[in-house]
């Protein structure tokens, strides 16, 4: 079964450090996103992504975040200048037709540790 | 903005017990989605509802979209240990055109023996 594949699994980095988290969605899904969740929350949206644009983006997702689909296959989030509070379970989901009416298949995420 | 909430926030029952997880949204929804997330997982996507008052079900799993879609419920009858996890509800931001899902605050569920 196609599923969304994400790596890396864990990755910890000092405050003020750039990271790239990298996901490959499903291969015919044309929708893609980011979310968050901190430790014990709800999963937070960040981000959408259509036809190589953004979509929507929430009040979280500022300028030092930015998304790419640099190939056919990957789609990357970027966190420019990393604070303490952006550790978080971060995952990438994918959906095939139009999203609000279809289902999100999630990524198994990655732990993103800020010291 | 659009915010969703589901009550109880925890609930530990007993494996053979029923549970019912309960989800509010502020504003009313096109449609609306149940995710199970298990400890340490990602979450699952369950089920979508579209129609006022829709009831799906799923085995031992049942889920309702209130008349006025701006509700919903998922009732699990008779636990199982498998049942553990935390359940979210979602919904479209506010079209049907809209490609954000704001997630419920979550019911997370512990079934024990």
């Amino acid at each position: 079964e196609p599923e969304v594949t994400q790596t890396p699994s864990h990755q910890v980095t000092q405050m003020g450090q750039e990271v790239i988290l990298r996901c490959v969605p499903i291969s015919n899904h044309l929708y893609f996103y980011w979310y968050r969740q901190i430790l014990g929350q709800k999963v937070e949206f960040l981000v959408s992504f259509y036809n190589n644009e953004i979509s929507e983006k929430s009040e979280i997702f500022d300028d030092q975040f930015s998304v790419e689909r640099p190939d056919g296959s990957n789609f990357t989030l970027k966190i420019r200048s990393t604070k303490l509070e952006d550790s978080a379970m971060y995952f990438c989901a994918s959906s095939e037709l139009r999203p609000s009416y279809n289902e999100q298949f999630f990524g198994p995420g990655t732990r993103l540790t800020v010291l | 903005g659009q915010q969703v909430m589901q009550i109880p926030q925890y609930q530990h029952v007993q494996e053979g017990e029923d549970f019912t997880t309960y989800c509010n949204s502020s504003t009313t929804l096109s449609n609306i989605q149940w995710y199970k997330q298990r400890p340490g997982g990602h979450p699952v996507f369950l089920i979508q509802l579209v129609k006022s008052g829709e009831v799906k079900k799923q085995k031992r799993l049942t889920f309702q979209f209130g008349e006025a879609k701006k509700n919903s419920s998922l009732h699990i009858t008779a636990t199982q240990t498998t049942d553990v996890g935390t359940y979210f509800c979602a919904g479209p931001k506010g079209g049907g055109t809209a490609s954000k899902l704001t997630f419920g605050t979550g019911t997370r569920l512990q079934v024990t023996l």
